[in-house]
């Protein structure tokens, strides 16, 4: 099946600094990635969606400056979150898919900002 | 834009009762409903999913029912195990042919089995 790998798992980074979430499809090429947070017993919120060679479509409030989508290739997004702050400590998520593949999602990344 | 109502939020149950979670969708352009579970600190992982051209589906002890006319579809699991304790979210999207859509998604129930 399907499965899309998502690294890393878990980040600690201080304040002001930037962190780099990557996401590969592994065994079918992701046309669409999507990207989304998830706050602690807290439903997933969609920040972006991309497609392969295009720029990353951002969701309502979702700041594409400080939240910045790459999608450069049918097998690898990142998200990189600039200048992080603990507001923006969260469980982010990716999730591919692509031609005849539903959505498969990644196994999540936990940001703890300090 | 399209809103996912999902209910109850928790769900008790002893091991081998059913449990019911359902699910209220807005938007008549969704056709794609899938179902995910989430264990702790981990993504989403598809347990099953409808599309709007059939009223249920059946895989073991999942299956979920689907009415387009009131836009409401339900997970239902039959003798529930406590692996089956999780958070279970659903979501709606539109899918065409091969193509599918981004996903809205319901606030989540924390089943828990107990033994």
């Amino acid at each position: 099946g399907a499965v899309v790998s998502q690294h890393p798992s878990r980040v600690i980074c201080k304040s002001g600094t930037s962190v780099k979430i990557e996401c590969r499809s592994l065994d079918f090429q992701a046309t669409t990635m999507f990207w989304y947070r998830q706050f602690p017993k807290k439903s997933l919120m969609l920040m972006a969606t991309s497609n392969e060679g295009s720029k990353a479509t951002y969701e309502q409030g979702v700041e594409k400056d400080k939240f910045l989508i790459n999608h450069a290739s049918l097998t690898l997004s990142t998200l990189t979150v600039t200048s992080a702050h603990p507001e923006d400590s969260s469980f982010y998520i990716c999730s591919a898919r692509g031609q005849g593949y539903g959505y498969t999602f990644g196994s999540g990344t936990r940001l703890t900002v300090v | 834009g399209e809103n996912v109502e999902q209910h109850p939020s928790t769900l008790s149950v002893q091991e081998g009762d059913s449990a019911v979670i359902k699910c209220t969708y807005s938007d008549s352009a969704s056709n794609y409903f899938p179902w995910y579970k989430q264990e702790l600190g981990k993504g989403p992982q598809l347990i099953i999913d409808i599309r709007s051209n059939v009223g249920e589906k059946k895989d073991q002890r999942i299956a979920v029912t689907l009415n387009k006319t009131a836009k409401h579809f339900s997970l239902h699991i039959t003798e529930t195990q406590p692996e089956d304790s999780a958070v279970y979210f659903c979501a709606a999207g539109n899918a065409g042919g091969t193509s599918y859509g981004k996903l809205t998604f319901g606030q989540g129930t924390i089943l828990t089995v107990h033994p």
